[in-house]
């Protein structure tokens, strides 16, 4: 079945620690997102990436990197500079042009 | 810079009773919008989308929306709920010249739904 696959669905972190998130698509999609979820703030974009080995900040990007070196990946690092990272993540994407977005099942950071 | 205001954080309604989750964006030029239902611990799924044409626009498990744009709303409805569709809501926007995945979203409305 075709979707997108984020991994670990938990995850701890101690302070101070960089840590990844994983995110793969095999949609065959171009544009690749990350969000944040916090209780009662929605969802907030962190970065993007339309195309291979090009992406771009989003809203929140302080503390965060990505990469996209292969169309079906975009990892996130939550870095050490990130100041308050125990958070839900998400990542979707779209096919370029198409106006629905898809969701992975997210990641639960928490830092311990 | 856009917005989006869901009115209501939580809704409690009673199995069978009309459900009506309130959103509005601010917005000189009529965006996408769109509605997403979350389950907790798991990721978002799209119930409905408007883009253009007709304005009262149809989802799954029975939800709909309208388009007012003399409002700049985007109320989302459904006329009997189940007790399944407890869950929280989120509403959505996008600008016309970005891809779908851009998202500017509200808070959220938490829906429960009494038996």
């Amino acid at each position: 079945d075709g979707g997108i696959t984020q991994s670990p669905k938990y995850l701890f972190r101690k302070e101070g620690q960089n840590v990844t998130l994983s995110c793969e698509q095999n949609l065959n999609h171009d544009a690749m997102y990350w969000y944040r979820q916090d209780p009662g703030q929605g969802l907030r974009l962190i970065y993007y990436s339309h195309i291979v080995n090009d992406f771009q900040k989003g809203d929140i990007a302080e503390g965060y990197s990505v990469s996209r070196e292969k169309k079906e990946s975009f990892p996130l690092t939550v870095t050490s500079a990130q100041k308050n990272p125990t958070a839900f993540y998400l990542c979707a994407s779209t096919q370029l042009r198409n106006t629905e977005a898809f969701f992975g099942q997210g990641t639960r950071l928490t830092v311990v | 810079a856009q917005s989006v205001t869901q009115l209501g954080s939580h809704v409690s309604v009673s199995e069978g009773a009309l459900v009506l989750l309130r959103c509005n964006y601010s917005s000189s030029v009529p965006p996408y919008l769109f509605w997403y239902v979350q389950y907790p611990n798991q990721g978002l799924q799209l119930l409905l989308k408007y883009t253009t044409g007709a304005t009262l626009v149809k989802g799954i498990n029975g939800f709909e929306a309208e388009f007012k744009k003399s409002e700049t709303s985007f109320h989302l409805t459904k006329p009997s709920a189940h007790m399944s569709d407890a869950a929280e809501y989120f509403c959505a926007v996008s600008d016309k010249g970005n891809q779908g995945g851009k998202l500017i979203f509200g808070q959220g409305t938490e829906l429960s739904v009494k038996p």
